[in-house]
């Protein structure tokens, strides 16, 4: 089982950044992935990392330090679009996957 | 077909009632999942399977099964639906189980068991 902690709302202001924390525990770690997900729409992916350190793709990027059972995600130049879920998987030896609850993060204007 | 369909969108059913949720995807994907995602808990396993020809219980499993006869197809039954049971299903797809190997996701179908 996993214990996946991840902030429950996030509000920001377009063009700032914003980082999402979230701290996990597990017995045998295989990777960390990051999901967008809409409102009424399925999870999309965003990210993976599996080593520690950041991974960088577009305006968003995302750390691992597994040492510390933490990943953070940093979306930069917010925009109104990027008003989603923000979900943060664990996946074990197992190879499952165990979510977070999510963050609802909100752009405003 | 791209990617991952599910049906139906949407439901409402009867308490008691036999109610099967169809997922087919057409990337010749090994892996498949079903999830429940619920307000406050986020996605959680139901049941999964690795390749064609076998399954694997998750976090949840209680009060449904699969079957996967199949590479494309992965269908989840409940067999007598209880109002707990009202929540929103998606179904999704890997290549493999490991790697970098995402998960990809299909629309969903939202069930509500009166």
């Amino acid at each position: 089982g996993q214990n996946i902690d991840q902030p429950t709302e996030m509000t920001a202001t377009e063009g700032a950044i914003v980082q999402i924390n979230c701290t996990y525990q597990t017995s045998g770690f295989n990777g960390l992935f990051w999901y967008q997900q809409h409102a009424g729409e399925a999870p999309t992916f965003l990210s993976y990392n599996v080593l520690d350190g950041l991974e960088e793709k577009g305006r968003f990027s995302s750390f691992l330090s597994r040492s510390k059972g933490y990943s953070y995600l940093l979306l930069k130049e917010l925009q109104m679009k990027d008003s989603a879920s923000y979900l943060c998987a664990v996946r074990e030896n197992d190879y499952k996957l165990s979510f977070g609850a999510g963050t609802t993060v909100t752009v405003r204007a | 077909i791209a990617g991952i369909t599910q049906a139906p969108t949407s439901q409402i059913l009867a308490a008691g009632r036999r109610m099967t949720l169809r997922c087919t995807q057409d990337m010749r994907h090994n892996a498949m999942y079903w999830y429940r995602q619920d307000l406050g808990l986020g996605l959680r396993l139901i049941h999964y399977s690795n390749t064609a020809g076998t399954t694997g219980k998750g976090e949840v499993p209680d009060g449904y099964s699969v079957s996967r006869a199949n590479t494309d197809d992965f269908p989840l039954t409940l067999a007598s639906a209880v109002p707990s049971q009202t929540s929103v299903y998606f179904c999704a797809s890997s290549d493999s189980a490991g790697g970098a190997d995402t998960q990809y996701f299909g629309p969903g179908t939202r069930l509500t068991v009166l």
